[in-house]
């Protein structure tokens, strides 16, 4: 099955600060991309796509650089409600569906 | 629409029992995906359906394991018989298919014992 890397922190951030991960995929095929926000012992639930030529979603930006195979999420101002899981996920295209990332572990500190 | 609906929300098992996991999809949604989370493993894919047609079952760890949809609105998964390794979270999610992604439900956490 194809992989998903991601830095599994923790990430431990000032509130107030600007934070950002990176995520790199094995499958040069892949055709969508998603960032996953999952809460301690709860569902992942989807935060946002990310299209090809980046796209913002009021403090979250998300980019992706299919030459290099990454895609990145970036939080500005971060709040103490940010703290959670962040999960990269690709759809590998076909009948192959969506394969996480192991996440990103974010602790957002006051 | 209520989202993703699993049940149980908890099961503890003996080992050797049989356990049967429970998922409504989102009305509409033409894909049903079942996922296992570990803290050693993360998200894995078990298997999912396409309008009630099993479509990939290669990660579904062993024959104990099996997975059925017999209508749109309903689906199974289940271990026979259980094993403390199949401890885990399991995860139903649905989608209507494209670029959309997945809505999950809220898990059944699984602790055999």
């Amino acid at each position: 099955r194809k992989e998903v890397e991601q830095d599994p922190g923790p990430f431990n951030v000032p509130e107030g600060a600007t934070v950002a991960f990176n995520c790199t995929y094995s499958n040069s095929a892949s055709q969508s991309f998603f960032w996953y926000r999952q809460d301690c012992r709860k569902e992942p639930k989807l935060l946002m796509s990310v299209y090809s030529s980046g796209n913002e979603d009021g403090r979250f930006t998300a980019q992706l650089n299919r030459a290099s195979q990454y895609i990145s999420l970036l939080i500005r101002d971060s709040k103490l409600s940010d703290s959670a899981t962040y999960l990269c996920v690709v759809n590998g295209g076909g009948a192959d569906g969506l394969t996480f990332g192991k996440g990103t572990h974010l602790i957002i500190q006051p | 629409d209520a989202g993703v609906i699993q049940s149980p929300r908890h099961e503890v098992t003996e080992m050797g029992q049989e356990v049967t996991l429970r998922c409504k999809p989102i009305s509409g949604h033409d894909y049903l995906f079942w996922y296992r989370q570990t803290m050693m493993r993360g998200l894995e894919l078990l298997i999912y359906f396409n309008n009630n047609v099993p479509i990939d079952d290669s990660g579904m760890p062993e024959d104990r394991f099996s997975a059925k949809m017999p209508n749109a609105s309903f689906s199974t998964l289940k271990i026979q018989p259980s094993e403390p390794r199949d401890s885990a979270v399991y995860f139903c999610a649905s989608s209507p298919g494209g670029d959309y992604g997945y809505t999950f439900g809220s898990g059944t956490r699984l602790t055999v014992v």
